[in-house]
């Protein structure tokens, strides 16, 4: 069961230009939402994150934005740069309960920055 | 390097054969998490450790698989008679279980494993 969607497998966009990154969850009970980047054959790099109590959180070029009533955030990348290529994971976690804290990724989504 | 280390990077092995990978920790980090990634998927938790003991294992984890962390250090992951729907990327990550919440996992870069 996918509790985290990223629906957009890939995404294009032209170097200066803002790429926008979406990520659904139909887990209520997730209270911690984050954004990795994966480069091949590396590991997911921590980027950003949001807490449920807050709606948007900025870091630099990066910021991503959480809508709790739509179960929707997304991660707004402005300027975009040739080295942002590589592929975005969202995750969330619930804290509370015996989850362990352990994060639900979507598929990902490989944004492509063009010259 | 003080961050997650993975070892091997890459492993091929027959179908049948057990093979053990491992993982070392950032050193402060008292969390650990094995996560398996296959192509076109995002990382799928396994099992995590608060430092020495085995915590959560998922349902993912069949009894062909076993993890351990002696000490709260180190943790190896063995598959024993692998099959080929075991090849996949299996991630280490860790983190520190401190006052707030908010930390986020990080992770190592991972070992292919592939059984032909």
């Amino acid at each position: 069961d996918q509790q985290v969607k990223q629906n957009s497998p890939s995404l294009s966009v032209q170097e200066g230009r803002i790429s926008i990154l979406n990520c659904d969850y139909t887990n209520s009970m997730f209270d911690y939402f984050l954004w990795y980047k994966k480069y091949p054959a590396e590991g997911p790099t921590f980027l950003i994150s949001i807490s449920s109590i807050k709606d948007k959180n900025e870091d630099g070029r990066f910021t991503v934005f959480l809508n709790k009533s739509a179960k929707h955030l997304s991660l707004h990348i402005v300027p975009s740069q040739p080295g942002d290529s590589a592929v975005y994971f969202c995750a969330a976690s619930a804290w509370a309960g015996g989850s362990g804290y352990a994060l639900n990724f979507g598929k990902g989504t490989s944004l492509l920055v063009t010259p | 390097d003080t961050g997650v280390s993975q070892n091997p990077r890459h492993k091929i092995t027959k179908r049948g054969q057990n093979v053990t990978f491992r993982c070392d920790p950032i050193s402060e980090h008292n969390r650990l998490y094995w996560y398996r990634q296959t192509l076109g998927q995002g990382p799928e938790f396994l099992t995590y450790f608060q430092n020495e003991a085995q915590l959560e294992k998922s349902r993912l984890l069949s009894d062909r698989f076993s993890a351990e962390r002696p000490k709260g250090s180190f943790s190896t992951l063995e598959i024993q008679r692998t099959e080929q729907g075991d090849s996949a990327m299996y991630l280490c990550a860790t983190m520190t279980l401190g006052s707030s919440y908010n930390s986020p996992l990080h992770f190592g870069n991972g070992t292919r494993l592939t059984v032909t």
